[in-house]
């Protein structure tokens, strides 16, 4: 089984900052990485697939880069509307999350 | 729009089977282009994928629960379902279906707003 961890656990920031996630697999996933972003009682949102393409309709303030076993999302400037969990996935080997990371208003 | 939507009951005794069935609409379920999924989140975890299957039949599953999950589809009703068997309290979660993008494996796009499944007597 492929782990992800990611990192921080929390991440506190303020609106207009930017703010970076990684991600880190337990072994190479090429660019088999998928990022979702979660709110409190809603279903996780696609933002980026294989590791950087952005999902339709994700704005241009979220990026995501890597490959092999590092991985990073980047929020260029956070909106108000952008705090929420952030978890990756990988689709290398079956399918695994990580455990997610909570960006919080600072 | 695709719209998924995940029903069954709320509440399942412990050894008992949790049956849900996912309903798709705007889009078929027959696509030759997709997956269909179910994904789990216990209260206050993380995500936890259950299987992947094709409108064929074909499925793909989490070695850790392969031995109590089957997944089937129903085309006639554009209609997946999953059931978990002998659930026990650590089965208590959120259950999701979505639409998986790629063959076997690969990311969700679509999801439905999940269910609350309850284990306890």
């Amino acid at each position: 089984e492929i782990v992800l961890t990611q990192s921080p656990v929390t991440l506190s920031l303020s609106p207009g900052e930017r703010a970076t996630l990684s991600c880190r697999a337990s072994q190479s996933i090429s660019s088999y990485l998928t990022w979702y972003q979660q709110k409190p009682g809603q279903a996780p949102r696609l933002l980026i697939y294989d590791a950087s393409n952005r999902a339709t309709g994700i704005p241009a303030r979220f990026s995501g880069s890597g490959s092999g076993t590092d991985f990073t999302l980047t929020i260029s400037s956070l909106e108000p509307e952008d705090f929420a969990v952030y978890y990756c996935q990988q689709r290398s080997n079956w399918i695994t999350f990580g455990q997610g990371t909570r960006l919080e208003i600072k | 729009q695709l719209q998924l939507q995940e029903s069954g009951p709320g509440l399942v005794k412990p050894s008992e089977t949790l049956s849900l069935t996912c309903t798709v609409s705007g889009g078929s379920i027959s696509s030759s282009n997709y997956y269909w999924g179910w994904i789990r989140q216990p209260p206050g975890k993380g995500l936890e994928w259950i299987a992947n299957m094709y409108y064929s039949g074909s499925t793909y599953y989490n070695p850790s629960l392969k031995s109590r999950v089957t997944i089937s589809v129903d085309t006639s009703k554009n209609q997946f379902s999953l059931q978990l068997s002998s659930v026990t309290a650590a089965d208590t979660a959120v259950y999701y279906c979505a639409r998986l993008v790629g063959v076997l494996t690969g990311h969700f796009d679509y999801w439905g707003q999940g269910t609350l499944v309850t284990v306890s007597s």
